[in-house]
């Protein structure tokens, strides 16, 4: 089990170009989720996909879209890159989305940095 | 918001000794997560407590839960090197977490 993958590790890209961060998770799950870090600023939710078929915005969805390919796999995509957007980008899943008041175990993969020049 | 909040924000003790950080949340939760991350990884699921329950353990991590003051706190103890890392609590529907608390063991 290679559990959530990303792809890439590292990126690059000038401003105004655009590209997509993959994501796949081979624990059957039904959730997954995007996430992006900044020094000091914690964890912000971009997009999440409760099941396969469905995708809500998160805390800071500006600038990004995303697809939920099949239950598998989860990508991210910049359309037009903005130094704003450089951070380091996290993939996760979990069972299920779980209700407002319990937590389900969400499984990280191992990031993607991204720098916008 | 069921945000957790991690508190200190920075901690440095000397191996042998014991970590102690504590998380505090808004509203009623059904159960609680701690979550370590280690620089430059992703995030690695610790432990998870529920609401019915006190303390839990788990090898050398203890979490305790006071839901009368909307808290939790995690103690690692007899720290070791490998122990640095950022830990964060998770609450709710876990959408959130915060800034979490930089621990340093120094060998």
């Amino acid at each position: 089990n290679a559990g959530v993958t990303q792809t890439p590790k590292f990126q690059v890209l000038k401003t105004g170009q655009s590209m997509t961060l993959q994501c796949a998770q081979d624990m059957n799950h039904n959730s997954m989720y995007w996430y992006r870090q900044d020094p000091g600023m914690g964890l912000r939710l971009i997009y999440y996909s409760a099941s396969e078929g469905t995708t809500d915005k998160g805390e800071v969805p500006n600038g990004y879209n995303v697809s939920r390919l099949n239950k598998r796999e989860f990508s991210l995509r910049l359309e037009s890159a903005a130094p704003s957007q450089t951070s380091v980008y996290f993939c996760a899943s979990s069972e299920s989305l779980a209700g407002a008041s319990t937590t389900d175990t969400q499984y990280f993969g191992p990031g993607t940095r991204l720098t916008v020049l | 918001s069921q945000q957790g909040e991690e508190d200190p924000q920075a901690l440095s003790i000397q191996e042998g000794e014991n970590a102690t950080m504590n998380c505090s949340y808004k509203t009623s939760i059904n159960n609680l997560q701690w979550y370590r991350q280690n620089s430059g990884r992703g995030l690695v699921h610790l432990i998870l407590i529920r609401s019915n329950e006190r303390e839990k353990h788990s090898g050398r991590l203890r979490v305790t839960l006071d839901t009368s003051k909307k808290s939790s706190s995690l103690l690692i103890t007899a720290s070791r090197a490998a122990d640095t890392a950022s830990y964060f609590c998770a609450t709710g529907n876990q959408f959130y977490f915060g800034t979490g608390t930089s621990l340093t063991v120094i060998p």
